[in-house]
């Protein structure tokens, strides 16, 4: 089975940086997906990991280290509009995509 | 961009009856299309991956019988909720993902409400 572990919650200020962690345990790999997900919508795509090291997209940033079984989500300069839930998902050998609980980030003015 | 429909977006029906969910990839042939289920305040859990022209793969304790899945077409799958009752109620994302593809494409969701 899929083991994959985030905080529940966060919260910030605007303007400020949080990282979100996110620790993985599954069988099979082929990479790590990032989401943001407002209530009452569908998650949507923030970034894509297969391979060690930090991919940067704007404000956001995602690390991965493989051996480590380890992820993490950048969100720099907060705006009251990155208040959700962000989601690490998991893509196992079969393809099949594994997430974790969420964690529901809030900015605060 | 890849693009994802569901239909209905937002569904409300008496216990026992029937409701089915479409989901429709639109500019991309879905090789794959998966269900998911999200009760609130929870993340996503797969219910189910769809494969065109071949029966639908059901993670464990998902009902089959319970939770019909079609993939008629590979821009089309659809997911029958039957005989629903009240703890059916959740909100249903589809996704769709193209040959050789990793990244998937989450349709807007389908509220469904067992009353």
């Amino acid at each position: 089975g899929q083991n994959i572990d985030q905080p529940t919650e966060m919260t910030a200020t605007e303007g400020a940086i949080v990282q979100i962690n996110c620790t993985y345990q599954t069988s099979g790999f082929n990479g790590l997906f990032w989401y943001q997900q407002h209530a009452g919508e569908a998650p949507t795509f923030l970034s894509y990991n297969v391979l060690d090291g930090l991919e940067e997209k704007g404000r956001f940033s995602s690390f991965l280290s493989r051996s480590k079984g380890y992820s993490y989500l950048l969100l720099k300069e907060l705006q009251m509009k990155d208040s959700a839930s962000y989601l690490c998902a998991v893509v196992s050998g079969d393809y099949k995509l594994s997430f974790g609980a969420g964690t529901t980030v809030t900015v605060r003015a | 961009g890849a693009v994802v429909s569901q239909h209905p977006s937002r569904v409300i029906c008496k216990s026992g009856t029937s409701v089915k969910i479409e989901c429709r990839s639109l500019d991309f042939q879905a090789t794959t299309m998966f269900w998911y289920r999200q009760f609130p305040k929870q993340s996503l859990m797969l219910m189910a991956t769809s494969n065109e022209g071949s029966k639908a793969t059901y993670e464990q304790g998902v009902e089959k019988d319970k939770f019909l899945i079609n993939h008629a077409s590979l821009t089309l799958s659809t997911l029958t909720v039957t005989s629903a009752h009240p703890e059916d109620s959740s909100f249903y994302i589809c996704s769709a993902l193209a040959g050789g593809e990793v990244e998937q494409f989450f349709g807007p969701g389908t509220r469904l409400t067992v009353l």
